[in-house]
Formats: C-alpha cells, structure tokens, sequence
C-alpha cells in the first residue's frame, strides 16, 4: 500500500537556524499539505500546495516558512529563522484530489528548537 | 465556538464492549468528514469517511446528522488494539484544508 513519507523523523536545532523538513507524497496524488501538531494541542492546517504553487495557506503559515516541490517526487518545507514556539509535530499529508478528498498523513517529523 | 468539539474522554471500557462518540462542528458551509484515529506520538490515520447516509466498516459505524451538525462513531466489540484517540475531522466547502477536533481518547482493558 503506498504511504507518505518523511525526514528526518527527529530534528533538533538552535532558535534562528533554518530547516528543512522533506516529504515523499504518494505517488499519483496531486495535492499535498502540511500540518502541524504542539505536544497536547490539536492538528493545525498549514498550507496546501497544487501545480507547483500555494493553493491555501494559514495565518500560521507567515513569511519564515515556505514550500516547494523541487522535483518530482519530494516536497518540502522550510523554516528560515526557527523560533521555541516552532517545535511541534510537522505532518505531510497528499490526496488525489482538494481537501474535499481523503488526505493521507506521513508519519512526521519530530522539530524541537532550543 | 470551537470549529469542531469532541469530548475529550478518557473512555475506558472493557473488550467486547460498543462505545459511541460525539462531535459537533459549527460551519453549516461543511461538506466532508472524516473520523481519524491516532495513536500516541503517531499521525493521524484515516478510519473512515462519513457519508449523509451513514456508513459502516466492519465494526465501525459513523452517522452523520446535517440539520444538528453532528457525527457520531459507534465501534463494536471493542478490541485492546482500538485504544487510541480518535479525531474528528471536517473540510468545508471550496477548501484544502481539514479541520480537526482536539480528539476523544479511548482506552479499551482486559
């Protein structure tokens, strides 16, 4: 059964450093998102992501974060300047169609900032 | 209001036993849903889609009720590996995104 994958599944790194957190969405799905889960709160939406462009995105979802699919098999999100309150559980998710369609998680990547 | 309320629990029940969740959601605009489950420090993963006729899946059951916005999720014969939180999840109208509740966790015992 063909699933989302992620790396690293464990990022750990210094407030004001940039990361990237990469994804391998299933294969023939075309639309693709990013969420993200703070330890004890619910999943939040970040953004969506269709054509090679921003379909959606969240008031969470401001200037130090970005996406891209730089090839055509990855996807990926970078934060460029992290801050404390950046650590959470960063979820991939793709699904054949818009949100309307069952979007189907990666297992994610665990961020801590310190 | 939050966008989608569920009853955090815990509910512990014994195997074998049915258990019935709740959730109401608050945009009347909303045209999907889904039930999810999630297990400690995992990703959500998809249990089932909820259809205005209701629909069934082995021993699970969701109902979805428009005019009250409410879904319910009913698992039957519960077994020790169902324990996990199980999310509500809804997408509305000309959207991506879903919209999760906070989840309503389930502890099935021996």
């Amino acid at each position: 059964e063909p699933e989302v994958t992620q790396t690293p599944s464990h990022q750990v790194t210094q407030m004001g450093q940039e990361v990237i957190l990469r994804c391998v969405p299933i294969s023939n799905h075309l639309y693709f998102y990013w969420y993200r889960q703070i330890l004890g709160q619910k999943v939040e939406f970040l953004v969506s992501f269709y054509n090679n462009e921003i379909s959606e995105k969240s008031e969470i979802f401001d200037d130090q974060f970005s996406v891209e699919r730089p090839d055509g098999s990855n996807f990926t999100l970078k934060i460029r300047s992290t801050k404390l309150e950046d650590s959470a559980m960063y979820f991939c998710a793709s699904s054949r169609d818009r949100g309307s369609y069952e979007q189907y998680f990666g297992p994610g990547t665990r961020l801590t900032v310190t | 209001r939050k966008e989608v309320e569920q009853d955090p629990g815990p509910f512990n029940v014994p195997e074998g036993a049915t258990v019935a969740f709740n959730c109401t959601y608050s945009n009347s605009a909303s045209q999907s849903f889904f039930w999810y489950r999630q297990d400690c420090r995992k990703e959500p993963k998809l249990l089932m889609s909820v259809y205005s006729s209701g629909n069934e899946d082995g021993r699970f059951t969701a109902q979805l009720n428009r005019a009250s916005q409410y879904i319910s999720l009913l698992i039957r014969d519960s077994k020790l590996s169902d324990s996990a939180t199980y999310l509500c999840v809804v997408n509305t109208y000309n959207t991506d995104k879903l919209i999760f509740g906070t989840g309503t966790r389930l502890q099935v015992f021996p």
